[in-house]
């Protein structure tokens, strides 16, 4: 039982590349979230997808996409990447909005 | 929005004493706490968790209590022991909507 999966584990860009984050839960899950982590600051929620062919912002979305593909996949997308976007991704599913959250691994994602 | 402050930022404590780490929220509608440890390179994960008609949940080592007068909760760990170590996140969030706010982390550094 994998859980929530994230790739890459780490990648380095340079300013204006662009790069899609790829997260999948095997949970049967209906909602999914996108958080960064950034030192002392905890994680703060970018975007989510209450549900299949849903999303929504949350509290930091601007220079973010997000695509939710089929109920397991949901993707983070950085059109034009800058420095203040180094920080660690982490991808979350529950079963339900107010259920526990279950996250992947993370990917720790530096910006040149 | 929802803003959550946890104190403190870093707890050493001997192995077999107590911790206790501490979160205030200012949205009295929040009415869901969960709290997650996160192990180095790791997600976080779920430890415990709390809804606003409970005043106090115990598992095995581990207890949260809650005063939704003071909105404030805390996270109790007794007879830590080394694996205890990690970084402890509080979080609060609303019935039914996708907005959770973290703490900003503690990390608890459990020595032998």
């Amino acid at each position: 039982n994998a859980g929530v999966t994230q790739t890459p584990k780490f990648q380095v860009l340079k300013t204006g590349q662009s790069m899609t984050l790829q997260c999948a839960q095997d949970m049967n899950h209906n909602s999914m979230y996108w958080y960064r982590q950034d030192p002392g600051m905890g994680l703060r929620l970018i975007y989510y997808s209450a549900s299949e062919g849903t999303t929504d912002k949350g509290e930091v979305p601007n220079g973010y996409n997000v695509s939710r593909l089929n109920k397991r996949e949901f993707s983070l997308r950085l059109e034009s990447a800058a420095p203040s976007q180094t920080s660690v991704y982490f991808c979350a599913s529950t079963p339900d909005p107010l259920g526990p959250q279950h996250f992947g691994d993370g990917t720790r994602l530096s910006i040149l | 929005g929802e803003n959550v402050e946890q104190h403190p930022s870093t707890l050493s404590v001997q192995e077999g004493d107590s911790a206790v780490i501490k979160c205030t929220y200012s949205d009295s509608a929040s009415n869901y706490f969960p709290w997650y440890k996160q192990e180095l390179g790791k997600g976080p994960q779920l430890i415990i968790d709390i809804r606003s008609n409970v005043g106090e949940k115990k598992d095995q080592r581990i207890a949260v209590t809650l005063n939704k007068t003071a909105k404030h909760f805390s996270l109790h760990i007794t007879e830590t022991q080394p694996e205890d170590s990690a970084v402890y996140f509080c979080a609060a969030s609303i019935v039914n909507n996708n907005d959770m706010r973290f703490g900003a982390g503690t990390r608890l550094t459990v020595k032998p």
